[in-house]
């Protein structure tokens, strides 16, 4: 199975520039999440859904939106992209957000906002 | 909020054991979780710990103290492709999940 694919694999963006980070997972989790993994900080939760139809704010969510019209799809937006937004992003998935159920991650996506 | 600590760099002896500590401040706990990281690639589940205790598995195993805030994952009979960084990460009640920003651990020949 794929399990989680993120795209794109990478991208160099021009500040001021919008920009939407793919997530598709087909294990059927009704919990999706993103985060941001930077030196030194390790992984900041951005926005997660506990299901499809239902968003909400992480850590650190300014900047970011996300959508969940689906069980299968996250996508994340970036409306203005800026230099410090330059980070590689993880989605991850669950099946439940409860009991022992693991969060499960995507490769990433490295995005460079110049 | 959570506040997660551990170490920021281990190095160990291939064939040895390397114990990585992390401690935690919580509001509201609900599980903990250590996962493994290469370079360049995905996080992945390694355990998983909710009650006070011991969890083994295989070469590796984690331990909770839930009223100390303080876990650790044990790496036994080290080899070079356990060269990784391994994340500490603790769940809230709201099911959430707060990351420590890793340990490296570099294992040498």
């Amino acid at each position: 199975t794929a399990g989680i694919t993120q795209a794109p694999t990478s991208q160099i963006l021009a500040a001021g520039r919008s920009m939407t980070l793919r997530c598709t997972q087909d294990m059927r989790h009704n919990a999706m999440y993103w985060y941001r993994q930077d030196l030194g900080l390790g992984l900041r939760l951005i926005h997660y859904s506990n299901t499809a139809g239902t968003t909400g704010k992480g850590e650190v969510p300014d900047g970011y939106s996300v959508s969940r019209a689906n069980t299968d799809d996250f996508p994340l937006t970036l409306a203005s992209a800026v230099p410090s937004q330059t980070s590689v992003y993880f989605c991850a998935s669950s099946d439940s957000s409860g009991g022992a159920n693991t969060q499960y991650f995507g490769p990433g996506t490295r995005l460079t906002v110049l | 909020g959570q506040n997660i600590d551990q170490p920021t760099e281990m190095t160990a002896t291939e064939g040895a054991i390397v114990q990585i500590n992390c401690t935690y401040q919580t509001s509201g706990f609900n599980g903990l979780f250590w996962y493994q990281q290469h370079a360049g690639e995905a996080p992945t589940f390694l355990s998983y710990n909710v009650l006070d205790g011991l969890e083994e598995k295989g070469r590796f195993s984690s331990f909770l103290s839930r009223s100390k805030g303080y876990s650790y994952l044990l790496l036994k009979e080290l080899q070079m492709k356990d060269s990784a960084s391994y994340l500490c990460a603790v769940r809230d009640r709201d099911y959430k999940l707060s990351f420590g920003a890793g340990t490296t651990v570099t294992v040498r020949a």
